[in-house]
């Protein structure tokens, strides 16, 4: 199970910080990348990023560089910072557990087959 | 980036209906296609991976198909449980994206 957590509020230009909990598979298993996802209100879906256990990250451009996310072997989480938010950054953020491998016909995997419920981050003065 | 377009964007149906559900990718993502589905205030759900392939534990009456840029989900008869929002997300290229998704509500 994956479970996020962090303030549901944050005030403009300030930093958005999230933890993902992972209870069962543990985070340093190879194969698997964990990422952040999150959803506007009214929106689809954007992958934000991803990390592997080595701390190998990739993130999206559209975030232009504002995003930091970081993993925690020993308790088994991973971290989302977000900086210098604003309204537009008003989303779900899910975190979820991202294939990493070549599957048995030789065709690769980067879907996501683990998610976490969700954590609602309004960002308001 | 590559962008999904799913259609329709609601579709209102009842149990035992079949329905299929369409996604159009802007450019070749091969077979590198999933679907989920979304019930509210619950983790998303792996349906389909590689375009066809269904994840662990998901009934036979889903099933996917296509490759290139035009891909269908097809749930044979629907259950009641199955009414939730559906997205479609690309993995042949960084960064992945999702379609908009397509609610299924009952009819």
């Amino acid at each position: 199970q994956l479970q996020e957590s962090g303030p549901g509020l944050v005030k403009p230009s300030e930093t958005l910080s999230l933890t993902c909990s992972v209870s069962g598979p543990s985070v340093s298993t190879s194969g698997y990348y964990w990422a952040w996802i999150r959803q506007p209100p009214g929106k689809g879906l954007e992958w934000i990023g991803k990390i592997y256990y080595s701390g190998m990250t990739y993130y999206n451009p559209s975030l232009k560089s504002r995003g930091t996310i970081s993993i925690d072997m020993s308790k088994n989480q991973i971290s989302l910072n977000l900086r210098s938010v604003t309204a537009a950054d008003t989303a779900i953020y899910f975190c979820a557990r991202q294939q990493d491998y070549y599957d048995s016909t030789g065709y690769y995997r980067a879907d996501f087959d683990y998610w976490g419920r969700g954590t609602l981050v309004t960002v308001s003065s | 980036e590559i962008v999904l377009t799913q259609s329709p964007g609601t579709l209102s149906l009842s149990p035992g209906e079949r329905v299929t559900i369409s996604c159009r990718t802007s450019q070749s993502v091969n077979i590198y296609l999933a679907w989920y589905q979304h019930r509210p205030g619950q983790a998303p759900r792996l349906l389909i991976y590689g375009a066809s392939s269904r994840a662990s534990g998901i009934p036979d009456r889903f099933s996917g198909n296509g490759s290139g840029t035009d891909f269908t989900l097809t749930i044979s008869r629907l259950e009641p449980e199955d009414f939730a929002v559906f997205y479609c997300q690309q993995y042949g290229t960084s960064p992945y994206t999702f379609g908009q998704g397509t609610k299924l509500e009952i009819k």
